[in-house]
Parts: structure tokens; sequence; C-alpha cells
């Protein structure tokens, strides 16, 4: 059974650094794209960040790009965002997702709250 | 980028209903398209992946179709549990975007 489970929201202050974490399993990680999606509070779906298999390439979102880096671990089978200059307006729930082209599965989510 | 729009924003459907909700691309996307469901409360699901095709385990009451700019999902006889919303997005290419949503209730 494929699973996805994201760690390390919580509360930060604007500016501040947050690395979240997705443990896969289920699946052979090393094969997978794979894809950070968030919701802000209220709101709908936004695609954050996505990484190769083999992590030599990378993607974000404008918004993201020079604060944000999407890593992974493969021998750990392990996703990463770290997440640095922190805005009030990355308020959201992040998702880890596999991107099969298409996001076939989803991590239950992690919330992440920037606030003074 | 490739801007994705859908409509109506929120629809009222009785159960048994047939219901048809619209997504349309800024530009011609092919049949690079997918469909998802979030109930409240929980992640998102993949429906339908390349503009038409099932996702495993979805009922066969929906039904994807379209290509180019202009796609649509549609629920034949709506359940009780199909109360949602529903996000299409751009997929294979980057950025991978999504749609506003159209939030589906039922009366």
């Amino acid at each position: 059974e494929v699973q996805l489970v994201e760690s390390g929201g919580g509360l930060v202050q604007p500016g501040r650094s947050l690395k979240l974490s997705c443990a896969a399993s289920g699946f052979t990680f090393s094969n997978y794209y794979m894809a950070w999606v968030r919701q802000a509070p209220t709101k709908g779906l936004e695609w954050v960040a996505s990484i190769t298999n083999s992590g030599g390439s990378t993607y974000y979102r404008d918004s993201v790009k020079g604060r944000f880096t999407i890593s992974r671990d493969n021998a750990k089978s392990t996703l990463y965002l770290q997440m640095d200059s922190l805005r009030s307006e990355d308020t959201a729930t992040y998702y880890c997702t596999r991107d099969n082209n298409y996001f076939d599965y989803w991590g239950q989510g992690v919330m992440v709250t920037v606030s003074s | 980028n490739i801007v994705m729009t859908q409509s109506p924003k929120s629809m009222s459907i009785s159960v048994g209903d047939r219901v048809t909700m619209n997504c349309k691309a800024s530009q011609n996307v092919g049949n690079n398209i997918a469909w998802y469901q979030q109930k409240p409360g929980q992640s998102p699901k993949l429906l339908i992946y390349y503009a038409s095709n099932r996702y495993t385990g979805v009922p066969d009451r929906f039904t994807g179709g379209g290509y180019g700019t202009d796609f649509t999902l549609t629920i034949n006889s709506v359940q009780a549990e199909d109360a949602a919303f529903y996000y299409c997005q751009r997929i294979y290419n980057s950025p991978p975007t999504f749609g506003g949503g159209t939030k589906l209730e039922l009366k």
C-alpha cells in the first residue's frame, strides 16, 4: 500500500525557516518524480515544487523561487521541502504527492502557519 | 503560464441528478488534464487523468471529456458522498497549474 506521511509543520515567525519531510513507502521511491502542493485556509490547491526521480532537476512556482528548496533522499525514501524567508502568504496545508505526470497519491498534509 | 478556469464556482444538486462542470485552459493543452475530488478535511483524490481516463477504483458515474482548451467532468446520478470540491489540473508539463475549483453541494 502506497503511503506518504508528512511531518515538520508548525507555527513559525515571518522570515524564519522550516523544513518539511515526507516519508514514502509501498512503492519504489527512486522511480518517481515527487511534488509538493499547498492549500491556504479556505482556498484552492496550488502546486509548489517538483523534483525528478534522480533529484537532478527541480521546478518551482514563481512565488517560492529562491526561498524554497525541494530535495530527496532516495536511500531513505524521503522527500523534503526546505522553506526559508517564510511569509504570511505561505500559511497553508502542505501535501506531498507522487508525480506520475498526474498526482496519483497524496499524503494527509501538514499545516504550516507563518505568524508573529 | 497557462491559466485554468473552472465554472461554475459552486452548484447545488439533488441526489440522482446528472451534473457537468467545466474547466477551460488559456492555451491548448491537448488531453493533459486531470480531475481531483477533495472532501472537507481530506486530501485530494485523483479521479480522471489524460482528460478521460478513470483512475483505479473511481466509480463509472464519473466521466471526463474534452480536448484542447475545453474540458468537462460529468457525474451521472450524483450520490450523497459526491459532495466535495472538484479541481482540474494541467498535467504533464510544468507548471502543473490547478483550476480554482467547483464546489458541489447536495440539496
